[in-house]
């Protein structure tokens, strides 16, 4: 199966600077890599995806890349804000349109981010 | 965004006895669900995937007749903890999946204590 794989486990970063997360795969038949937010007592939120059709994609401050070859994936976030702290979740499946029943979300270990004011 | 439902936030029951979780998708059709294991500080775990009208499927490890998942419709699947021991007590969260874009919904959570 899938195995997802996510550094650093903790980052603290100064506030207006950029931090980066990093996340690498296994099985190259993935697809789909979603990145989930979860801040403290709530439940994950998806900020950000990217398929594997696509090198990179950009949300405001928050961009994601694909390395397809060397299958990982980063989660960059710029300008960092103090309400930016969370810890962050990268994840990758295997999506086929309109087949459902294969599906699965592979997490990565989490990564606790901490913005300092 | 979609909006996933699960119940109860929270949840204190003794060794031996059951738990059922229900989860359920408000606005959309979710034929895929999937249940997560979270311990404090770490990564969620899912434990097993679920698709309206089949058997769960079961991640290695995780017991089935433990863990018991029903999808017995489009919006609600259940977990059913079974005989319950200390050891599951964690924070379950279950997840939805919205076909047309392939984007999951998270529940809120549960967070069983069992004393």
């Amino acid at each position: 199966g899938e195995n997802v794989e996510q550094h650093p486990s903790t980052l603290s970063v100064q506030e207006g600077d950029s931090a980066v997360i990093k996340c690498t795969y296994s099985d190259s038949a993935s697809n789909y890599f979603p990145w989930y937010k979860q801040e403290l007592g709530k439940r994950p939120q998806l900020i950000i995806d990217i398929r594997s059709n696509v090198g990179e994609k950009k949300d405001q401050r928050i961009a994601v890349t694909l390395n397809k070859t060397a299958k990982h994936f980063s989660l960059h976030i710029t300008e960092t804000q103090p309400e930016d702290s969370a810890v962050y979740f990268c994840a990758a499946s295997y999506f086929i349109y309109f087949n459902f029943g294969n599906e699965k979300l592979t997490f990565g270990t989490g990564t606790r981010l901490t913005i300092i004011p | 965004g979609a909006v996933v439902s699960q119940h109860p936030s929270r949840v204190i029951c003794k060794s031996g006895t059951s738990v059922k979780i229900e989860c359920r998708s408000l606005d959309f059709q979710a034929t895929t669900m999937f249940w997560y294991r979270q311990f404090p500080k770490q990564s969620l775990m899912l434990m097993a995937t679920s698709n309206e009208g089949s058997k769960a499927t079961y991640e290695q490890g995780v017991e089935k007749d433990k863990f018991l998942i029903n999808h017995a419709s489009l919006t609600l699947s259940t977990l059913t903890v079974t005989s319950a021991h200390p050891e599951d007590s964690s924070f379950y969260i279950c997840s939805g999946l919205r076909p047309q874009n392939t984007e999951a919904f998270f529940g809120q959570g549960t967070r069983l204590t069992v004393v």
